[in-house]
């Protein structure tokens, strides 16, 4: 049972490439959440998904696309990386309902030089 | 705007002390309310939460919290601590009906053996 699994865990991007964060869960979990989190700013949400097919804007969506293909899997993409996205990248999911607690994924650790 | 406040952001102790962290949310609707922890290098875990019912919750290793709805607060506590609650602490918080969870910015917490 491998929960939420998020690939890759490590990657250094130049100014300006581009690469898509993968999630992944096996719980059939309806919502999925990216968040960032960077030192002494707790975690921010980027996107959101209540289910396959949809996504919406979080709390710092800007620079970040998602997509929902398939209910398991939940990507963000990066089309032009900066500094700024310099950060720890977290996937989380849940069932549906506000009582059910995240489950997250081990983390992102990006860095764009 | 509506926002998760967490203060103290740096909380250094000794074993056996208590420790108490503080969380206050703004939202003005029924709320349900979390505190997660994330040890050294891993991913968030859950460690209590708060529905509605008896408002202190105990969670696990010892930690409970108790929601004051007057003031707004989700504290958590726990009596003695030990080394191995070196970790950092999240509050969260939703509202009743929507599954986006609004974090503070968390409390970096160190115990000293």
């Amino acid at each position: 049972n491998a929960g939420v699994t998020q690939t890759p865990k490590f990657r250094v991007l130049k100014t300006g490439q581009s690469m898509t964060l993968l999630c992944a869960q096996d719980m059939n979990h309806e919502y999925m959440y990216w968040y960032r989190q960077d030192p002494g700013m707790g975690l921010r949400l980027i996107h959101y998904s209540v289910g396959e097919g949809t996504t919406a804007k979080g709390e710092v969506p800007d620079g970040y696309n998602v997509s929902r293909l398939k209910k398991q899997n939940f990507l963000l993409g990066l089309e032009s990386a900066a500094p700024s996205q310099t950060s720890v990248y977290f996937c989380a999911s849940t069932p549906g309902q506000g009582t059910s607690p995240l489950h997250f994924g081990n983390g992102t650790r990006l860095t764009v030089t | 705007a509506q926002s998760v406040s967490q203060h103290n952001h740096h909380v250094i102790l000794s074993e056996a002390a208590s420790l108490e962290l503080g969380c206050n949310y703004s939202y003005g609707g029924t709320v349900n309310l979390f505190w997660y922890v994330q040890y050294p290098g891993q991913h968030l875990q859950l460690l209590l939460k708060y529905f509605s019912g008896d408002p202190l919750v105990k969670g696990i290793k010892g930690f409970e919290a108790e929601f004051i709805k007057s003031k707004f607060s989700f504290n958590l506590r726990k009596p003695s601590v030990q080394w191995s609650d070196t970790a950092e602490y999240f509050c969260a918080v939703t509202l009743r009906g929507n599954n986006r969870l609004a974090f503070g910015k968390g409390n970096q917490v160190v115990v000293i053996p």
